[in-house]
């Protein structure tokens, strides 16, 4: 089982700041690492599926890195809105081809 | 767009209730999931199903049971609902097996007393 941390647990960020958090998770093994966002009483949506070492993807304002060498993934989301508030969750993929999740940064924007 | 609704929002059950949720999604993905989420903890796997009639246990299947007698359908079942199943439960449907992204039901807060 691997063994996924995200960091921080909490963040409260003023609205238009720019932040981001992390996500590690052992390097040896990698097969694939998910990001997905979870508003309070929505469903949990993906953002990215990223494979590649030194991979990064972009949706918007919100963009992830990769380093599988390390073992860690950054997500960086600029000029922070209210609509960014949400928990951010983490998933690399095992070699049994499940996700292995992370327990999440929560995000708060303030206004 | 992916689709995946689960029976209720919220349920409060009595202990030793038996517990049926019920997942349905409408494209025709192969994968189905069940999690749970606690708090300060990432979702756990309970099971997984890759086809119908199929199951698998994940990493927390004890005191849970499920079905998959359609496509469509996976429902969880707690045979003897405790309160440590208190808990946000999750269903999810991928297309692929290896990986694929996965689409969430908005998922069901279960207390039981």
């Amino acid at each position: 089982i691997l063994n996924v941390e995200q960091s921080p647990q909490s963040l409260h960020v003023q609205e238009g700041d720019s932040t981001n958090f992390t996500c590690s998770f052992p390097s040896s093994n990698f097969y694939a690492l998910h990001w997905y966002r979870w508003e309070t009483a929505k469903s949990p949506e993906a953002l990215f599926v990223m494979t590649l070492n030194g991979d990064e993807k972009k949706k918007g304002r919100i963009s992830a890195t990769l380093n599988t060498k390390e073992g860690y993934s950054y997500l960086y989301i600029k000029g922070s809105q209210p609509e960014d508030s949400a928990t951010y969750l983490c998933a690399p993929l095992n070699s049994n081809y499940q996700l292995i999740w992370g327990a999440g940064t929560k995000l708060i924007i303030k206004p | 767009d992916v689709k995946v609704t689960q029976s209720s929002r919220y349920l409060v059950k009595r202990t030793g209730e038996k517990v049926f949720l019920e997942c349905v999604q409408d494209m025709d993905h192969e994968n189905m999931f069940w999690y749970r989420q606690d708090p300060g903890l990432g979702l756990r796997l309970i099971y997984f199903s890759y086809d119908v009639k199929m199951k698998e246990k994940g990493d927390i299947p004890e005191g849970y049971s499920v079905s998959r007698e359609k496509k469509e359908r996976f429902s969880l079942i707690l045979e003897s609902a405790s309160t440590n199943q208190t808990s946000m439960y999750l269903c999810a449907s991928s297309f692929d097996r290896g990986g694929d992204t996965q689409y969430f039901g908005p998922g069901t807060r279960l207390t039981v007393l």
